[in-house]
Parts: C-alpha cells; sequence; structure tokens
C-alpha cells in the first residue's frame, strides 16, 4: 500500500519570505512524486512532479520541490511568497510499477497562507 | 480546449434519491477517475477506469455505481443518497500511454444530502 503525509495542516509565511510545505510518502518501489494545488472551488491544478533524475525538480508558479529517498521526503519550496501562493496544497504519490492504474494516493492537505 | 467537464457543479439531495455525475473528457485519455474531496481526508478514489468497458473499485466504492462506455464519458451514479454522501467530487482523467500520470482535474460537482 501507498500512502501520503502532509504533517501541517496550515502553515503560514509572510509575503517575500521563503515558503516549505511538507510531503512524506511510504510506498513499494520507486516513486512518482507530485504537487497539486487548490484555489476556492476550484479543481486541482498540477504544479510539478518527479519522475527520476535530478532530486530538485522545478515546476510551475516559481515552485520547486526537492526529492530525499533516504527521508521519504518531497516537500514543496518556493524562495519567495506571494499573497496570490495561497491555497490548498496536495501531495501524491504513486508507485512506479502500477502499470495501467495510475492510481495516485494524495496527502490531506496544507492551507497555505501568504500574509501581505 | 475544454479539457475534463463535470457537471452539475452543485445538487441538493434528499436521502434515498438517485442521481448521476456526469464528467466527460475531450484528450482522448484512456485512464478516467473519480475522487471524492472532504475536509482534512484529502482526496479519496471512489472508482476508476482504465479504458471503455473496464472499471474498477477505489478505496471508498459503496454506494456508487460507474460505467464507460465511451472513452470520452464516465458518469458516477450514487444509487441511494445518504448524508455521509454530502461531499465535493471530482472526476480526473490521464493518458495511459503519454507522460507519467499527471492526472487532469474537472471543476468538481458539490453535492448536498439533506
Amino acid at each position: 500500500a501507498q500512502s501520503v503525509a502532509q504533517p501541517e495542516d496550515q502553515v503560514n509565511v509572510a509575503e517575500g519570505n521563503p515558503l516549505t510545505v511538507k510531503c512524506t510518502y511510504s510506498v513499494s518501489g520507486n516513486p512518482y512524486l507530485f504537487w497539486y494545488v487548490q484555489y476556492p472551488n476550484r479543481g486541482l491544478q498540477f504544479l510539478l512532479k518527479y519522475i527520476t533524475g535530478d532530486n530538485l525538480v522545478k515546476g510551475s508558479y516559481g515552485f520547486e520541490a526537492e526529492f530525499n529517498k533516504s527521508q521519504t521526503s518531497f516537500h514543496l519550496k518556493k524562495p519567495s511568497a506571494l499573497v496570490s501562493d495561497s491555497a490548498l496544497y496536495f501531495c501524491a504519490v504513486r508507485k512506479i510499477s502500477s502499470g495501467s492504474a495510475r492510481q495516485l494516493t494524495f496527502g490531506s492537505g496544507t492551507q497555505l497562507t501568504v500574509l501581505p | 480546449n475544454a479539457g475534463v467537464t463535470q457537471t452539475p457543479k452543485f445538487q441538493v439531495l434528499k436521502t434515498g434519491q438517485s442521481m448521476t455525475l456526469q464528467c466527460a473528457q475531450d484528450m482522448n485519455h484512456e485512464y478516467m477517475s473519480w475522487y471524492r474531496q472532504d475536509p482534512g481526508m484529502g482526496l479519496r478514489l471512489i472508482h476508476y477506469s482504465v479504458g471503455a468497458g473496464i472499471t474498477d473499485q477505489g478505496e471508498v466504492p459503496n454506494g456508487y455505481n460507474v460505467s464507460r462506455s465511451t472513452t470520452e464519458d464516465f458518469p458516477l451514479r450514487l444509487l441511494s443518497a445518504a448524508p455521509s454522501q454530502t461531499s465535493v467530487y471530482f472526476c480526473a482523467s490521464s493518458s495511459r500511454t503519454r507522460g507519467t500520470g499527471e492526472l487532469f482535474f474537472g471543476e468538481g460537482s458539490r453535492l448536498t444530502v439533506l
């Protein structure tokens, strides 16, 4: 079975400061890892993914995430937060060998609030 | 390019009523799925399909039914609505042969069961 933990329900950060949203995962074998963002009353939007290769992945809107295999983590980061980054963020995992099933397991979400 | 389209966006039902949430995608994706989103629980997979004529259960399938007669459409049926099914429902799709599992989501359908 695969699982994702987002240990913080809420993260507050001042505009212009760096932000980190934490994610740890559990999966047998090698993972595909994803970050999605959800704005109020909207569907989830893809931000970035880790498949293989460089542990630092860059995505949309200036976000990046660092894959750490030994710590089974995939934390989302941004060097300078914007008020418009305020949203609900979801981490998700899929086992590489899950073939055609494409089943993603999502974390419970972290509400990011960027304060002006 | 519409992507994934869900209807209706909002629905109120009484306990015991049945209804169908519609989902259509125009990206020729083989894989389609339904999730429900509840506060503090993230998204939980209800049912999924890897192609026309093939469906399977996810994590929380009880009380829901699906069918996949075409590549484009994947409706979710609530057979006898219960208050526990009050939630926001998301349909998502992805390609089996292109990409690496990135899901494309609809805007959601907010269901209230009284």
